[in-house]
């Protein structure tokens, strides 16, 4: 099947942890994504590559760290978790062209909750 | 930074009944894009609007396009039980990064 897949589905962790969150897309996209999903269930970006390069890096703590090995390829690594980490990490891709509007095709979402 | 403001917040009524949802911004949007959220689920693209007034149908929803492409709205005729879910109206940024920025949501509960 073609989609973005991302792992694990939940994670429950203890505060100062660090944790790694893996994502997969095998659509052929070009760009990748990371949104963070709050307890409002609002979605906000949190970084985006472009065929393994950074292109968008919101203001997000140090602690985040996006790895891309390959264009078909993004994770999440986070330090020293905390409890404000605790929400739902949606991983995305979709094409990038100019003069094009594509969709984002979603993963299912990865629960994190710190205690 | 466009600011998308979607209403009602929570809305729920019973099947059968007919709901319209409501996306705005001050700033013209490019183009917009209508998802649709599932619990325990990520957003799935329904629809994807770029001309000022467009009317695109997609079975018992209906999507429009402001004129002025400040606003869109989003018509369910008949809701069924299966349209529960979380609706979000997102548009692009200005750029070539293919960011997406979202409006905080409706939450539709639809009743048998």
């Amino acid at each position: 099947d073609t989609a973005v897949s991302q792992t694990p589905k939940y994670l429950v962790t203890q505060m100062g942890n660090d944790k790694s969150i893996k994502c997969e897309q095998n659509l052929g996209h070009d760009t990748m994504y990371w949104y963070k999903q709050d307890s409002k269930k609002f979605l906000k970006i949190m970084f985006s590559y472009n065929n393994k390069e950074l292109i968008i890096n919101e203001t997000v703590p140090n602690r985040f760290s996006p790895k891309s090995p390959d264009k078909a390829h993004l994770n999440l690594h986070i330090n020293s978790l905390e409890l404000g980490d605790s929400a739902v990490y949606f991983c995305a891709s979709s094409q990038v062209g100019a003069g094009a509007i594509y969709g984002y095709t979603f993963g299912s979402g990865t629960r994190l909750t710190v205690v | 930074t466009q600011l998308l403001e979607q209403s009602p917040q929570f809305l729920s009524i019973q099947e059968g009944e007919n709901l319209t949802v409501y996306c705005n911004s001050s700033s013209v949007f490019s183009s917009l894009q209508w998802y649709r959220q599932e619990p325990g689920e990520g957003p799935v693209l329904l629809v994807t609007v770029v001309t000022g007034g467009e009317v695109k149908k997609l079975k018992r929803l209906t999507f429009q396009f402001g004129d002025a492409r400040k606003d869109s709205s989003l018509h369910i005729t008949a809701a069924q039980t299966g349209d529960t879910g979380l609706y979000l109206c997102a548009s692009r940024s200005s750029g070539n990064t293919g960011k997406l920025i979202f409006g905080q949501g409706t939450t539709l509960q639809v009743k048998p």
